[in-house]
């Protein structure tokens, strides 16, 4: 099991690129999400899908796209990168291991610098 | 809404020393609660968890307690090791929901 892999890990863009970061889980799980996670404000929640063809807005969904095509994967697209973007993304997935906990695994996260 | 409160730190211990990092939330219903930590340049990484009142999550000799009367749910390690240096998150989920809520993080340094 790979768990949970984000690629790449670290970029840079300029003001006005696009760009998709990937994401993909091998351990089946129904419900995936995109965090950014910013210096004093812990992990805010970006996107997040409970399943394939099914995705929905976090806290902070804009200047964001994603969608589910596959249970294992979860791209975040930034559609015209902004230096307010500039932070550290971690994907997640989770199962529910006992009927009410939903145990989150991350991925090793990216870092993104835009300039 | 719900949210969640945590002592922002940085915490600077000596080794050995006992180590507490308080956690508070708000939240209707009963939440699970969980710690999780972030060594440096990784992901996070569940460390304990407790998903009802009065249970306790240990794991890796860290412990804390799902208090309901006071809704908090401190993280607590009586002998911390340099190796325990990290940024340690308190996080809430409600029962059947996959959202999570995630506190500020607390760095933690242990020095020899």
């Amino acid at each position: 099991n790979a768990g949970v892999t984000q690629t790449p890990k670290f970029q840079v863009l300029k003001t006005g690129q696009s760009m998709t970061l990937q994401c993909a889980q091998d351990m089946n799980h129904e419900y995936m999400s995109w965090y950014r996670q910013d210096p004093g404000m812990g992990l805010r929640l970006i996107h997040y899908s409970v399943g394939a063809g099914i995705t929905d807005q976090g806290e902070v969904p804009n200047g964001y796209n994603v969608s589910r095509s596959t249970t294992e994967d979860f791209p975040l697209r930034l559609l015209s990168a902004a230096p307010s973007q500039t932070s550290v993304y971690f994907c997640a997935s989770s199962y529910s291991g006992q009927a009410l906990t939903y145990e989150q695994y991350f991925g090793p996260g990216t870092r993104l610098t835009v300039t | 809404g719900n949210s969640v409160t945590q002592m922002e730190g940085p915490v600077t211990l000596s080794e050995e020393a006992f180590l507490t990092i308080n956690c508070t939330y708000t939240a209707t219903g009963y939440p699970s609660l969980f710690w999780y930590v972030q060594y440096p340049g990784e992901g996070l990484q569940l460390l304990l968890k407790a998903t009802k009142a009065d249970d306790k999550g240990s794991n890796k000799g860290f412990e804390a307690t799902y208090r309901k009367e006071t809704t908090s749910f401190h993280l607590e390690k009586g002998s911390v090791q340099v190796s325990d240096s990290a940024v340690y998150f308190c996080a809430l989920s409600r029962p059947y929901g996959q959202n999570f809520v995630f506190g500020p993080g607390t760095r933690l340094s242990v020095l020899p």
